[in-house]
């Protein structure tokens, strides 16, 4: 199956800092999804977006869908020690298949 | 809402036994499921799309007369790993959304983390 590219693999931040990962897809997609997931969970929506350039917010996490329909970021501000986790995008063109992103470890340092 | 339930979350069995992990939305219906599989440190790989009342639809490489999938009902699919191998021991995750619009946002149950010795 599908598999998006997602950047950076991991990234090590201070608690505060703001954090900024992407996805990528060769295809083109009509809904990303941004989840969380800790170890031995299974994962948790963050943030739906279904239109072209659309921007959503939830608490302190931004998407945003890419206007090209191929790439979608996801913004974190003022990091705190419970970010840390796996986060996957995750893209759909048809119906509910989604197809996952490789994913962005997050660790916040105190 | 929409919560989905798995079990178990966990199991171990002997290799050349066949497991069954059940997927259940507990508070909408679903007449599409999916299973997904994932290995420590790596992304969810899509397996298959269970439907309710009709075959399930497989990714490429992935056995179908291994995997059985059965959508009995509009809350309930089941993957069946049968005769079970050491490389099939892996975390795998069932998803639903509600009945409805296309694209709505996926909800996962807590996986089975299954263990062939």
């Amino acid at each position: 199956g599908q598999q998006l590219n997602q950047s950076p693999q991991s990234m090590f931040i201070q608690e505060g800092e703001d954090v900024s990962m992407n996805c990528t897809s060769s295809s083109i997609f009509n809904t990303w999804l941004w989840y969380k997931q800790d170890p031995g969970e299974g994962p948790v929506l963050l943030i739906a977006l279904y239109k072209a350039g659309e921007l959503t917010s939830n608490g302190r996490l931004t998407a945003q869908f890419g206007i090209t329909r191929k790439d979608s970021f996801l913004n974190i501000s003022a990091s705190i020690p419970s970010d840390v986790g796996i986060y996957f995008c995750a893209g759909s063109n048809t119906g509910n298949q989604f197809y996952f992103g490789t994913g962005t470890s997050l660790t916040v340092i105190p | 809402g929409a919560v989905v339930s798995q079990h178990p979350s966990w199991v171990i069995c002997k290799s050349g036994t066949s497991v069954k992990i059940e997927c259940r939305s507990l508070d909408f219906q679903a007449t599409t499921m999916f299973w997904y599989r994932q290995f420590p440190k790596q992304s969810l790989m899509l397996m298959a799309t269970s439907n309710e009342g009709s075959k399930a639809t497989y990714e490429q490489g992935v056995e179908k007369d291994k995997f059985l999938i059965n959508h009995a009902s509009l809350t309930l699919s089941t993957l069946t790993v049968t005769s079970a191998h050491p490389e099939d021991s892996s975390f795998y995750i069932c998803s639903a959304s509600p009945s409805g619009p296309n694209n709505s946002p996926l909800h996962f149950g807590n996986g089975t983390r299954l263990t062939v010795t």
